[in-house]
């Protein structure tokens, strides 16, 4: 079945980096692209920045610009979400979601979301 | 402060309907049929409930419907039932550099 599978809960450091992988199965996933939300405690969703994972492309939203890198690799499905000079603000539910194949390309229709995962920001 | 205007919250009794709204600009919700209901349980991920402003991904109940005028859309609810309960976003395109905004979100009370 489709599916997006997320890598485990991660703590970190203030000013520290972290990386989380999406590894996507049961459709073509260069075919849509993948989005990166996010959700602090008790808040709500923020919407963070798209990756076109057959050329690479990326668009990021602009209060990420600088800190936010997204990348994939083709050759196991997997998407990241790389944030760098964390801060306790960071701390949130990571997803990744894939563009609905049933709505026009990057329009905010996300129709698969990956499980979420926890990231804690803290001394 | 989020980009979409959501009720913070919305009740209703079992049977009923309820209505949850979404104002944004002329640059999002205005601009484009592109606004997306998302369904979120406590410690779950979202579900896409309406895209593109009133269709429907298969599987989920025609009691959900959406709806648009100007700058403001909107999501109905009929019949309500127990496993309504929760919250629900709105996310609109935007031709701002944010490229996707959300609302910020609205807690349903199944009474």
């Amino acid at each position: 079945q489709v599916q997006l599978v997320q890598s485990g809960a991660e703590v970190k450091k203030p000013g520290a980096s972290v990386k989380v992988s999406c590894k996507a199965s049961g459709y073509t996933f260069t075919s849509y692209y993948m989005h990166w939300v996010r959700q602090a405690p008790g808040q709500g969703l923020e919407w963070m920045g798209i990756i076109n994972p057959s050329g690479g492309s990326t668009s990021y939203a602009q209060k990420f610009q600088g800190r936010v890198t997204m990348t994939r690799d083709t050759s196991t499905s997997t998407v990241y979400m790389e944030l760098s000079s964390l801060r306790s603000e960071d701390t949130a539910v990571y997803y990744c979601a894939r563009d609905s194949p049933l709505a026009v390309a990057g329009t905010s229709a996300f129709d698969i979301w990956g499980q979420g995962t926890m990231v804690t920001v803290s001394s | 402060q989020s980009a979409l205007t959501q009720p913070a919250s919305v009740s209703g009794s079992p049977g009923q309907s309820i209505t949850i709204s979404c104002t944004g600009t002329s640059s999002d919700v205005g601009g484009y049929n592109y606004v997306s209901w998302y369904q979120q349980h406590p410690g779950k991920a979202p579900k896409l409930m309406i895209y593109e402003v009133s269709n429907r991904p298969s599987g989920v109940s025609n009691r959900f419907s959406g709806s648009k005028s100007g700058n403001t859309a909107s999501l109905t609810i009929s019949g309500l039932q127990a496993e309504d309960e929760a919250d629900y976003y709105c996310s609109s395109y935007t031709s701002s550099s944010t490229y996707v905004v959300f609302g910020g979100g609205t807690k349903l009370t199944v009474l």
